[in-house]
């Protein structure tokens, strides 16, 4: 079965750039999607098709994929209650299968 | 404006069947657009694909699940249901029904609020 590896948390002083990595096996031949997921709260696609964003996420969310990982960057990382402070989770079809990575803890400092 | 929302039992028995209902609003689950999903997260834990369906019936299930999943619809309801049979305390956590869109991509663009289903005696 695939598998999606993400660190399990990264920390970013406000206002500095976040990257937040899911590596998988050649998972550039496949579409990578993001969501956020705040305490208490369902997940929010955040990214979708590697690199594109779903109306209302801010331009401060970009993502890339290549190789055996793919990227999602949050630029100026934004703390407080609206903030940016959350879990995120990639995930990929393997064929007919959905597959989420571990999810990573984004602190910001 | 679209939503999703589970409902069932908040309380299941170990090796008891476990049965939640998506209740589709604002949008219908025979529109072929979409794919239907439920996904799981322990508490503290990580998300977890159980299955989706489609509009013609046909369901794809997480092969580490798959002898105990049903998912199935009901169109005159608008309405889509999980049920998990052989329950035990692993099966705890919260169950979100989810839209998946834009074929062929299927991101979860639509999640239900989640409902808590705890596995015990």
């Amino acid at each position: 079965s695939y598998e999606l590896t993400q660190p399990l948390s990264v920390s970013v002083a406000q206002g500095q750039t976040a990257r937040i990595t899911c590596g998988g096996s050649y998972i550039q031949s496949k579409y990578v999607h993001w969501y956020q997921q705040k305490a208490g709260q369902a997940p929010v696609l955040v990214m979708y098709r590697d690199s594109k964003r779903p109306s209302g996420i801010p331009e401060r969310f970009s993502g890339s994929n290549s190789g055996n990982t793919a990227t999602l960057t949050i630029s100026r990382a934004q703390g407080g209650d609206d903030g940016d402070e959350a879990d995120y989770y990639c995930q990929v079809w393997d064929g007919n299968t959905g597959v989420f990575g571990g999810g990573t803890k984004l602190t910001v400092l | 404006q679209v939503q999703l929302q589970e409902s069932g039992p908040g309380l299941v028995k170990p090796s008891q069947t476990l049965s939640l209902t998506c209740s589709v609003s604002g949008d219908s689950i025979s529109s072929g657009t979409s794919y239907w999903n439920w996904i799981r997260q322990p508490a503290g834990g990580d998300l977890e694909w159980i299955g989706r369906i489609y509009h013609n019936g046909r369901p794809n299930y997480n092969p580490s699940l798959n002898s105990r999943v049903t998912i199935s619809t009901d169109t005159s309801k608008n309405e889509f249901s999980l049920k998990l049979n052989s329950v035990t305390a692993a099966d705890t956590a919260i169950y979100y029904c989810a839209r998946a869109d834009t074929s062929p991509f299927w991101y979860f663009t639509l999640w239900g609020r989640g409902t808590l289903v705890t596995v015990s005696s």
